[in-house]
């Protein structure tokens, strides 16, 4: 079954205390990128992954870091974590193929991150 | 000014009824139109694409493009309680990146 997997599903920190989010998906797509949902604001995008060791700002990167040794995985990485990173984070990923601009995004279920 | 504008709602109807949904938009060199549907507690999924301007229908879903008032809209006929969740449009250009709405929320009450 294709799957987009994203860990711990919910997470109460504190502030200051570095958190990884994991992602991982069977579907051996090339693309991978991370999103936060805020009330209003709808998904924005954080970073994102065209292929292993290719990775590139999303509309808001500051205060996140990513990394993508494998193609399978694309962690999400809080170094300092802070109060206005409290939101729900979906990973997403979707093949790339030549000339097809529009290929349906695959979502994780979600991060529920709380920063306190 | 957000790129994509899309009323939050929520959006209360009878079940039976249609649900009408829209976006606005800014960027004229958006090509590809979509609509993803989201559950509580779940990741978005892709619900219905359109290229360039025009109609699309999917059973109960229709989706139309309108590139010259820069809108588009979902309806969906004969509402069901299982089609209660949370809408987002989402358009790119011929580059791939993909903006959203910020979603409008739909209840259908039995």
């Amino acid at each position: 079954e294709a799957q987009v997997t994203q860990n711990p599903r919910y997470l109460i920190t504190v502030t200051g205390k570095k958190l990884t989010v994991t992602c991982s998906q069977n579907m051996n797509h090339e693309y991978m990128s991370w999103y936060r949902q805020d009330p209003g604001l709808g998904l924005r995008q954080i970073y994102y992954s065209m292929n292993v060791e290719v990775t590139d700002k999303g509309d808001v990167p500051e205060g996140y870091k990513v990394s993508r040794k494998e193609k399978r995985n694309f962690p999400l990485i809080l170094e300092s974590p802070s109060p206005n990173q409290t939101s729900l984070y979906f990973c997403a990923t979707r093949p790339i193929r030549e000339g097809m601009q529009n290929e349906k995004l695959f979502f994780g279920s979600g991060t529920q991150l709380s920063v306190l | 000014q957000k790129e994509v504008e899309q009323d939050p709602g929520p959006l209360s109807v009878p079940e039976g009824a249609i649900v009408s949904l829209n976006c606005t938009y800014s960027n004229s060199a958006f090509q590809y139109f979509m609509w993803y549907r989201q559950y509580s507690r779940k990741g978005p999924e892709l619900l219905m694409y359109t290229y360039s301007s025009g109609n699309k229908e999917d059973g109960r879903f229709t989706a139309q493009v309108d590139k010259s008032s820069k809108y588009i809209s979902l309806f969906i006929r004969d509402s069901q309680p299982s089609d209660s969740a949370t809408y987002l449009c989402a358009m790119n250009d011929s580059w791939g990146k993909l903006q959203f709405g910020a979603g409008t929320q739909v209840v259908v009450t039995p």
